[in-house]
């Protein structure tokens, strides 16, 4: 079964830290990879996503997120972080054949200013 | 455009009686899907709706829970003789046309259930 691990459940950084969240998931074959953002009071929204191509993909906010096949993670990062980045932020997997998506426990981030 | 809408975005209910959460998709959109996220479990696939194909009820996790959409658009999710451990946000997703190709599921602002 495919299943998605974030190591860092809480994370707590002053603002202008470097941020680097871990994702790790278990599947073998083709798979497409996304990073979901829930900010306080909104719904999930989509931050970035990797499909194919150039394993490092930029999405929204300055966030961008490396897929390394062989280590089967796709870690998330941003070199600057703002007091607008608290959130709760979800890996997610979603392997061929396969619709839906598998969802890491989630990290929440929280930013101080 | 409109985004994904759940209805009602909050449902209070007493153990053993029933709910129907509602969503509309993204107009267009053919895919549609539920999931659940609750605490110590996170967001949990339930099921998956493509155009006229046979739902994927994989992750409904008793029957209890069952779902239609009707028209190929607006989906409604049963909950029969709700149990406290229903407790949860329901969230609900569409994409377009899947036929293949990859393609990104925009979630909705959930429905939030308290079973009492």
């Amino acid at each position: 079964a495919q299943s998605v691990s974030q190591h860092n459940h809480h994370v707590i950084l002053s603002e202008a830290a470097s941020l680097e969240l871990g994702c790790n998931y278990s599947y073998g074959g083709t798979v497409n990879l996304f990073w979901y953002v829930q900010y306080p009071g909104q719904h999930l929204q989509l931050l970035l996503k990797y499909f194919s191509g150039d394993p490092l993909v930029k999405g929204i906010k300055g966030f961008e997120a490396e897929f390394i096949k062989s280590k089967f993670s796709f870690n998330l990062r941003k070199p600057s972080v703002q007091w607008s980045d608290t959130a709760e932020y979800f890996c997610a997997v979603r392997s061929t054949g396969f619709q839906k998506l598998v969802f890491g426990t989630g990290t929440r981030l929280l930013v101080s200013p | 455009g409109a985004g994904v809408s759940q209805s009602p975005s909050n449902k209070v209910t007493e153990k053993g009686k029933d709910v129907e959460l509602r969503c509309d998709p993204i107009s267009g959109h053919t895919a549609l899907y539920w999931y659940r996220q609750s605490l110590g479990q996170g967001l949990e696939f339930l099921i998956y709706f493509q155009g006229n194909s046979a739902p994927d009820k994989s992750g409904l996790p008793s029957d209890r829970f069952s779902a239609e959409r009707t028209g190929g658009s607006v989906s409604t999710l049963t909950i029969q003789r709700t149990q406290q451990e229903d407790s949860a946000v329901y969230l609900c997703a569409s994409s377009t046309t899947t036929s293949g190709a990859w393609e990104t599921q925009y979630f909705g602002p959930g429905t939030r259930l308290l079973v009492l």
